[in-house]
């Protein structure tokens, strides 16, 4: 699986969007872009996932870039509740596995 | 989403003791599961991949012998760590897909934190 290069924190203001970026210039023509996020002492919770599309749903919006070699996860309105590690993995879908690198710290602040 | 549901959520117990984690995928059928660690203030670590049915493959480094998987049936898989010691102290969380209607996800558990004594 390409590598994935994040922040390693990033703090954002209740309410405001978080966009938190996301770096994968390896990424190979299949391999889809995922997120997760890891709130304290839980599983990883999925988030959202796209192959070339800027794609949306209830959680985020992920905007990849033309050129496929980076991603933007977009929180429209952070809440204290968003705090979480988030990483971002490429990967193909034949393989199901996915490997976590060490993922940005998102802190909502009040 | 799925739900997968992990058992127990924590757990204490001596060295030398035997502890077994449950897997289990409460709205589908999880044909495949894996298994990660995560120790504090790092990253999660592959253990290893489960297919219903069949033995399990570990990753490099991750003893088998150590480290026992089964899953016997499509709803569950259940980890034991046999003879514990304090640095098999982790978080242990394990995760779930499915062949069928198959969108890209893994689905997690909520992971079971294991402090041996």
């Amino acid at each position: 699986d390409a590598k994935t290069t994040q922040p390693t924190s990033m703090d954002c203001a209740e309410g405001r969007a978080a966009n938190l970026p996301c770096n994968h210039s390896t990424i190979s023509g299949n391999e889809y872009v995922y997120w997760y996020r890891q709130i304290h002492s839980q599983g990883p919770q999925y988030i959202i996932h796209g192959l070339k599309n800027n794609e949306t749903n209830e959680m985020a919006s992920l905007i990849i870039t033309e050129d496929r070699k980076s991603s933007t996860l977009i929180l429209p309105h952070a809440t204290l509740r968003d705090t979480a590690v988030y990483y971002c993995i490429v990967s193909d879908t034949g393989r199901r596995a996915l490997t976590f690198g060490s993922g940005t710290r998102l802190q909502v602040q009040p | 989403g799925a739900v997968v549901s992990q058992h127990p959520s924590w757990v204490i117990c001596k060295s030398g003791t035997s502890v077994k984690i449950e897997c289990r995928s409460l709205d589908f059928q999880a044909t495949t599961m894996f298994w990660y660690r995560q120790f504090p203030k790092q990253s999660l670590m592959l253990m290893a991949t489960s297919n219903e049915g069949s033995k399990a493959t570990y990753e490099q480094g991750v003893e088998k012998d150590k480290f026992l998987i089964n899953h016997a049936s499509l709803t569950l898989s259940t980890l034991t760590v046999t003879s514990a010691h304090p640095e098999d102290s982790s978080f242990y969380i394990c995760s779930a897909t499915t062949t069928e209607g198959y969108t890209g996800e893994l689905f997690f558990g909520e992971g079971s934190r294991l402090t041996v004594l």
